[in-house]
């Protein structure tokens, strides 16, 4: 079993739309989660970043984590077909303590299309 | 130009070849990491850096070698090219440690193809 499960579509949905995009885990130990966005033969750049559980708002967007349940979402409100991308989860379990560094560990990303 | 670069962007070569994949960030950030993205796979870290003349493996280090002489450049060479070694290989960094470790800065790619 993968450390990080997320489907990864195609998602097509009309401008406008509410788009939920969600990841699964099975690592406890993860603290820090984050949303990337990667647009056509691009690289990734971070779209949303929360620690440990609760909701995250930025405009737009909504990042949602529930640890009980090991799942985290992110909803695009008002979707636009600018949000047209893939987008990848990534989660990690940092400890800074002694030489240890945490990976992050990635999803295979959810290529979604807005289509106006 | 600010940001991280890398070069070069795409890439053809054949299988035994030995192959460098650039990068070279100006925040003077002290993280620097190789992934490759391939489909079905998503991204995979390949090695990392959490200084100059400080690398570590990741997940998938076989056939790479990396070196961190300067903060801002982090080349990955592939000694001995091999097919399977065809993906997108991006570069990013970080500020680290702590929280900035997780707000990876990514470079543009380079498509590497392997015949």
């Amino acid at each position: 079993q993968k450390e990080v499960e997320q489907d990864p579509g195609p998602l097509s949905v009309p401008e406008g739309a509410i788009v939920s995009l969600n990841c699964t885990y099975s690592n406890s130990a993860f603290q820090y989660f984050m949303w990337y966005r990667q647009y056509s033969r691009k690289g990734p750049e971070l779209l949303m970043y929360t620690y440990s559980s609760g909701n995250k708002e930025d405009g737009r967007f909504t990042a949602q984590v529930d640890k009980s349940s090991k799942y985290i979402s992110l909803f695009i409100r008002d979707s636009q077909p600018s949000d047209s991308a893939t987008y990848l989860c990534a989660m990690s379990a940092l400890s800074v303590r002694g030489s240890t560094l945490g990976r992050l560990y990635f999803g295979r990303g959810t290529q979604l299309t807005v289509w106006p | 130009d600010a940001g991280i670069t890398q070069s070069p962007r795409y890439k053809i070569t054949e299988t035994g070849r030995q192959v460098t994949l650039m990068c070279h960030q100006t925040w003077s950030h002290s993280y620097m990491f190789w992934y490759r993205q391939d489909l079905g796979h998503g991204l995979r870290l390949i090695y990392y850096s959490a200084a100059a003349d400080i690398t570590d493996k990741g997940e998938v280090p076989d056939g790479y070698v990396v070196s961190r002489s300067k903060t801002e450049n982090f080349p990955l060479t592939l000694e001995s090219a091999t097919r399977s070694q065809t993906s997108v290989y991006f570069c990013a960094s970080s500020e680290g440690p702590g929280r900035s470790y997780n707000e990876q800065f990514f470079g543009p790619g380079t498509r590497l193809t392997v015949l």
